[in-house]
């Protein structure tokens, strides 16, 4: 089993409506949670961070964290073109852990 | 502030040369990494360093060398370039706070010919 592992997609959305993007992990200690978004041929950047179970919001996305079920989402609200991207779930195992563990990524396309 | 920077941009190389990628941060982060990212491929680390004077492998680095001589830089060495090496090279940073938000550089595209 993957340590993060995610759907490789793609997965195409229509635009204006919700994108919906799943991340599972494996180690049930795991205390940090991100999402980065990469364009194609540029470097991730990090969009979104949980560390508490429940929902964190952020304009139009908002970031799951269930760790007893040990998953994290991504929701995408009115999503729009300029959101077709590669996103990258990442975990740290430990508080204090210097290395993320990333999953593949998966790739969402919105389509006008 | 720049955040992290990288240079060069791009490079081709050809097999048995060697470069320095240079990676730099103005965050006073004192963790840095240097990934690389084949086509269509998820992020692999290669080596880290949790401050100056203080490197440590990640799970690819064959053929790789570093060094962190100051919080801000972090070079990384290619010693007799190899086709397998051909790959986008990113670099980035966190602070020691625990949770290790990591801030990316623009990356650099390396091709070994």
């Amino acid at each position: 089993q993957k340590e993060v592992e995610q759907n490789s997609g793609p997965l195409s959305v229509p635009e204006g409506a919700i994108a919906s993007l799943n991340c599972t992990y494996s180690d049930r200690g795991s205390q940090s949670f991100f999402w980065y978004r990469q364009y194609s041929g540029k470097s991730p950047e990090l969009i979104m961070s949980i560390y508490s179970n429940g929902d964190k919001e952020d304009g139009r996305f908002t970031a799951q964290l269930n760790k007893a079920s040990q998953y994290v989402s991504l929701l995408i609200r009115d999503s729009q073109p300029s959101d077709s991207a590669t996103y990258l779930c990442a975990v740290n195992r430990d508080f204090g852990n210097e290395k993320l563990t990333f999953g593949t990524g998966t790739r969402l396309t919105i389509i006008p | 502030n720049a955040g992290v920077t990288q240079t060069p941009k791009f490079r081709i190389l050809k097999i048995g040369q060697s470069m320095t990628l240079q990676c730099a941060q103005d965050m006073n982060h004192n963790y840095m990494y240097w990934y690389r990212q084949d086509p269509g491929m998820g992020l692999k680390l290669i080596y880290y360093s949790v401050g100056a004077g203080i490197t440590d492998k990640g799970e690819v680095p064959n053929g790789y060398n570093v060094s962190r001589s100051t919080t801000e830089d972090f070079p990384l060495r290619l010693e007799l370039a190899a086709p397998s090496q051909t790959s986008v090279y990113f670099c980035a940073s966190s602070s020691p706070d625990g949770y290790n938000e990591q801030f990316f550089g623009p990356g650099t595209r390396l091709t070994v010919l």
